[in-house]
């Protein structure tokens, strides 16, 4: 079946330093993968995708590659922002819904 | 970029009470939506998939006598949790299947923060 483990966090930062999310994933053919992001009081909002293999998806300064050896997306920020403190979710695409991780829960200080 | 609305972003009510959450697709047909229940530790569960001019498809463990959704238009969903109990509270949020750069994705309503006193 399909199903998407991510590192549960939470993450704290300081402005500037490096981030990574990691993603693995478990699916039934050949799925697109997502990461959202949820800013607090806010609903989610797609950060990037990637729809197959080897693609790299990126905004905002996140990128996050489908590795399709290793079943990962991991999401990668070189340099963090206060405004980057959210939840991110990892998904990957069922037949017709979305299969979410459980989100990990980033704070960047100044 | 496709919007969807949700209708109240909050509300407050007693134990017993109904109460009706609307999903709106602004600026697109969406022929599927998606309920969304999202607990305090943040993980998100599925409810239920709402299929327009057709019942609603149930994810296991949620009661559709409670949960009651109605997909009446390209446009519309509803979902009213019936007989509130304290809970209930919790983040409710709806999704939409749209069109996007030829292939479908899912847009995601603001959510609705329901408490029941």
């Amino acid at each position: 079946g399909n199903s998407v483990t991510q590192m549960e966090g939470p993450v704290t930062l300081s402005e500037e330093a490096f981030l990574t999310i990691n993603c693995t994933y478990t699916a039934t053919g050949y799925p697109s993968l997502f990461w959202y992001v949820q800013y607090p009081g806010e609903g989610l909002q797609l950060l990037l995708k990637a729809t197959k293999a080897d693609d790299k998806g990126s905004n905002k300064g996140f990128e996050a590659t489908y590795r399709k050896e290793t079943t990962s997306f991991h999401l990668e920020k070189g340099s963090v922002q206060v405004s980057d403190s959210a939840v991110y979710f990892c998904a990957l695409s069922g037949a017709n819904n979305l299969f979410f991780g459980t989100g990990t829960r980033l704070t960047v200080i100044p | 970029g496709a919007v969807v609305s949700q209708h109240p972003s909050w509300v407050i009510c007693k134990s017993g009470t109904s109460v009706k959450i609307e999903c709106r697709s602004l600026d697109f047909q969406a022929t599927t939506m998606f309920w969304y229940r999202q607990f305090p530790k943040q993980s998100l569960m599925l409810m239920a998939t709402s299929n327009e001019g057709s019942k609603a498809t149930y994810e296991q463990g949620v009661e559709k006598d409670k949960f009651l959704i109605n997909h009446a238009s390209l446009t519309l969903s509803t979902l009213t949790v019936t007989s509130a109990h304290p809970e209930d509270s919790s983040f409710y949020i709806c999704s939409a299947n749209g069109l996007a750069g030829g292939s479908y994705e899912q847009y995601f309503g603001p959510g609705t923060r329901l408490t029941v006193t």
